[in-house]
């Protein structure tokens, strides 16, 4: 299977809300509730932020949202931080393989 | 504290092998899938291999696939990958990882991508 596909970049201000979109197809994100989202600060391990769609992990910060149309997932951060700056991974069940998104670089500005 | 540490990596010649480790601390590691995921240079995260709970499922990405072997020993509470065949595109950081939501259908159990605990990685070099 190919990679989800992710926009490489986005960006906004402090207290605005930004959405990551993830891209696959009907064979993973469109079939199954299974799409995870990971942070990753640079030189530091991901950090699982929304699993199952539009769960989050005990200790993860609500201003971090998931949510799922057809074939396309998003990762929606309202209230912008400072702290929120980082490398953002889609991921998603894919049968007999799980596959990532070429990630994302969220730009606090 | 829930914890993973890697161990085992380090510099070795096309062709070589490596055997990673992942020591499991803080929960019950018997009763999670668990995954290897790497990460080349300046690039993003990929998938390598999965292992369920009991070692009954294991599933490996194309690009590992015949060359790299996951296992674990539950009574050591640890996770094990051996490299083979390695290549240069085999460079990056190895990250293991604990499944909280394997999918499971049709009697067999699939990684669900839901990682919620991560090691610190250990860097696998692939001279040429």
């Amino acid at each position: 299977q190919s990679a989800l596909t992710q926009p490489a970049s986005v960006s906004g201000s402090p207290g605005q809300s930004i959405t990551i979109s993830c891209t696959g197809t009907s064979s993973d994100v469109g079939s199954y509730n299974l799409v995870s989202w990971f942070q990753q600060h640079p030189g530091k391990a991901p950090k699982l932020m929304i699993y199952e769609v539009n769960k989050r992990p005990s200790g993860v910060s609500d201003r971090f949202s998931g949510s799922k149309s057809g074939n396309t997932a998003s990762l929606t951060i309202s209230g912008l931080q400072a702290e929120d700056e980082a490398d953002y991974y889609c991921c998603s069940y894919a049968g007999t393989n799980t596959i990532f998104g070429g990630g994302t670089k969220l730009t606090v500005l | 504290e829930v914890q993973l540490v890697e161990s085992g990596g380090g510099l070795v010649k096309a062709g070589g092998s490596l055997r990673l480790s992942c020591a499991a601390s803080g929960f019950t590691f018997s009763s999670y899938s668990m995954n290897w995921v790497r990460q080349a240079p300046g690039k993003g995260l990929e998938w390598v291999s999965s292992i369920s709970s009991g070692t009954s499922y294991i599933y490996y990405a194309d690009s590992v696939k015949g060359r790299f072997t996951i296992s674990r020993d539950n009574a050591k509470n640890s996770l094990y990958l051996q490299m083979n065949s390695l290549r240069a595109e085999d460079t990056a950081v190895y990250y293991c990882a604990r499944d909280i939501s394997p999918y499971c259908s049709g009697g067999s159990c699939y990684s669900g991508g839901s990682f919620d605990i991560w090691g610190q990685g250990t860097m696998v070099t692939v001279s040429s």
